[in-house]
């Protein structure tokens, strides 16, 4: 039973250029979750998604920042134009539920802004 | 505004002996707490949980203590081993009154239980 799958691990991006990180959810899990983690900070909460519907973005920046889950395929983290302040590791949890349960992490896509 | 503070950024504690990680947090609509390790170029792992009804909770060497009434939550490793090295991060759950979860966590205490 695989885990939560994220690709690519590592992507380097000039600024001004677009980037996509991929999540696959474990088998049956139906509510998605985005993270960032900053250098020496914690992960911070950017948006919840369930099969095509956004559910909450309150984290997640106005501009630049897009997410969605498609009901066929991974869900999507989009950043267009990306700044270095960008850089961050950025990690998609998923859960069978939506209310108290346990949420598991991917290994995380580790974005890289020249 | 930081909602979960873990305020010892790193630990040291020798093989055998007890690792006491610690936690505040300010947002009393938690009611659910998560610790989770992480070790470098990986994801977190969920380690232990308690709901804000209880006062412990024990899962084999990890128990996590939670104080309601000081907002103060710890997370006790006994016997400490090598491989408990890692980053632990604490997590508070805020249910949403539209019945969703969202984590807020601290920035994670590193650390390193040496042979």
């Amino acid at each position: 039973n695989a885990g939560v799958m994220q690709n690519p691990r590592h992507l380097v991006r000039r600024r001004g250029q677009e980037a996509r990180l991929r999540c696959s959810p474990m088998k049956g899990h139906s509510h998605v979750y985005w993270y960032r983690q900053l250098p020496e900070e914690g992960l911070k909460f950017m948006v919840y998604l369930q099969k095509e519907n956004i559910i909450d973005e309150s984290g997640m920046p106005k501009e630049r920042f897009s997410a969605e889950f498609p009901k066929e395929g991974p869900s999507i983290l989009r950043i267009q134009q990306v700044v270095r302040g960008d850089s961050a590791a950025y990690f998609c949890a998923s859960s069978l539920r939506a209310g108290k349960s346990e949420q598991f992490f991917g290994p995380g896509t580790r974005l890289t802004v020249l | 505004d930081q909602q979960v503070k873990q305020n010892s950024p790193s630990l040291s504690v020798q093989e055998g002996r007890i690792s006491i990680l610690n936690c505040d947090y300010t947002n009393s609509m938690f009611d659910y707490f998560l610790w989770y390790k992480k070790y470098p170029a990986e994801g977190p792992t969920f380690l232990i949980s308690i709901s804000s009804i209880k006062d412990k909770n024990e899962d084999g060497r990890f128990t996590v203590f939670l104080n309601k009434s000081a907002k103060h939550l710890s997370l006790h490793i006994v016997p400490s081993q090598p491989g408990d090295s890692a980053v632990y991060f604490c997590a508070g759950m805020d249910n949403k009154v539209a019945g969703y979860s969202t984590l807020t966590f601290g920035k994670g205490t590193m650390l390193l239980v040496s042979p």
